[in-house]
């Protein structure tokens, strides 16, 4: 059973495009954290949120408390984008659940 | 500069050997995380240690062992038993538990190669 679902596992765009990744979880959660992985495996925090909507120049967080949904929007897509993006949820008073990612690619 | 850090960034083991994979922060965090990436998995919870002296085992803990005996650092070891070890292991740390900074900082990762 996966507490964390992510969608689509993989996403090629052009550059310029607007990018849309969704996350759905399946437990009570205190958070929902948006990591991106490069390919040196490295991860790095994007967005920690709880309610409404985040935004961080041309990246977008939103979330759905009742409906136990999030997304990740970018705008105007670029090459350095490309990333695997992972999901987290924040189980109140207990662990984060990963989703397994999706890797996006930027095409020039 | 505050931070996780990792070492070393690859680790070559024969099978039947323990290894110790090195992780110190310096962001005064009190909780720390271990956690291990296989390739079409999302990352799976290891250890974690809200506490000096303190550790609880994770969704996969089998085959590892940890201490924090530092607020710094918290040490994992890949023993013998684990059966399949090849791996890419992650660090993280977050804020006191209970403050709701949740937010978890990662380190570099180890790869792990065992033969």
């Amino acid at each position: 059973k996966n507490e964390v679902e992510q969608s689509p596992q993989n996403l090629t765009a052009q550059e310029g495009e607007f990018i849309t990744i969704n996350c759905s979880y399946s437990v009570g959660i205190s958070a929902l954290h948006w990591l991106q992985q490069h390919p040196g495996g490295g991860i790095v925090s994007l967005f920690m949120l709880s309610s409404g909507k985040k935004k961080h120049g041309r990246l977008i967080a939103t979330i759905n408390i009742q409906e136990k949904h999030s997304s990740l929007h970018i705008t105007a897509s670029h090459p350095r984008d490309s990333a695997v993006y992972i999901c987290a949820a924040f189980e109140t008073g207990n662990q984060f659940y990963f989703g397994t990612g999706t890797s996006l690619t930027v095409i020039p | 500069d505050g931070g996780i850090t990792q070492s070393p960034k690859y680790l070559f083991r024969k099978e039947g050997q323990n290894v110790t994979l090195s992780c110190e922060q310096n962001l005064n965090h009190d909780a720390m995380y271990w956690y291990r990436q296989d390739p079409g998995q999302g990352l799976r919870l290891i250890y974690y240690s809200q506490i000096v002296n303190d550790f609880q085992k994770g969704d996969i803990a089998e085959g590892y062992s940890v201490s924090r005996e530092k607020k710094e650092s918290f040490p994992l070891t890949v023993t013998s038993a684990q059966k399949n070890p090849t791996a890419f292991y992650l660090c993280a740390s977050s804020a006191t538990p209970g403050t709701g900074r949740y937010e978890q900082y990662f380190g570099p990762g180890t790869r792990l190669t065992v033969t």
